[in-house]
């Protein structure tokens, strides 16, 4: 059975530290790896990884996919309190367009 | 450039009642999926949209229904309302298939 697992499930942290949010997947016809935050309804787009060890970075944002080990992290230097949100981690398969979500991560940042 | 538009934005409706949601892709983006979200489930795959014909259905009893227009907008029906239904639906639009897809604020339906 196909799953998306992310870890932890919340994490609460002070500004200015780092996070680092963990997604790992057992799934069929793997075709990419997507995180997404999640502040109060839709879900907005971060990144997309395709390829092993190739690391991708947006600002204080950055994220790396593991296609030998099936996981993917998220990393977010600095945090501000503007990061408080729900990290989710989905996958997409070759052959279907839907993508497989994980739970998520609620990250809460205070200051 | 205009994000994807869902509506309503709320709806409340009682049991055995049905109901239609509406979404409205990005300009020019011919994929739409639609998702259930629930506190307990996360973010569940209902169907999936291409050029008018539905390519992926979800897990999902025959309640829950959808169809794409020439336009590309979407609509979801869902029939017989139970309280379970009770959800945030969110609408994805992609350009083309197995590309990044942006969400729509969603509809947050209670059922009563």
């Amino acid at each position: 059975e196909d799953k998306v697992v992310q870890s932890p499930l919340s994490l609460v942290v002070h500004e200015g530290d780092t996070v680092t949010l963990n997604c790992s997947y057992e799934v069929t016809n793997f075709r990419s790896l997507l995180w997404y935050k999640q502040e109060k309804k839709a879900p907005t787009f971060l990144f997309m990884l395709t390829s092993s060890g190739i690391e991708k970075k947006s600002g204080r944002l950055s994220s790396i996919l593991d296609k030998k080990e099936l996981f993917s992290i998220l990393n977010i230097t600095a945090t501000q309190t503007g990061d408080s949100a729900v990290y989710l981690c989905a996958v997409a398969r070759t052959g279907a367009n839907n993508l497989f979500f994980g739970t998520g991560t609620r990250l809460t940042v205070i200051p | 450039k205009a994000g994807v538009t869902q509506t309503p934005r709320y709806l409340i409706k009682t049991r055995g009642q049905q109901v239609t949601l509406s979404c409205s892709p990005i300009s020019g983006h011919r994929s739409v999926s639609w998702y259930q979200q629930t506190p307990g489930q996360g973010l569940q795959f209902l169907f999936e949209y291409f050029s008018e014909t539905q390519r992926n259905k979800g897990n999902f009893p025959g309640r829950f229904s959808g169809r794409q227009f020439s336009n590309s907008r979407s609509e979801m029906n869902v029939s017989t309302l139970e309280l379970g239904d009770s959800a945030l639906y969110l609408c994805a639009s992609s350009l083309v298939p197995h590309t990044e897809a942006f969400f729509g604020q969603g509809t947050r339906l209670t059922v009563v």
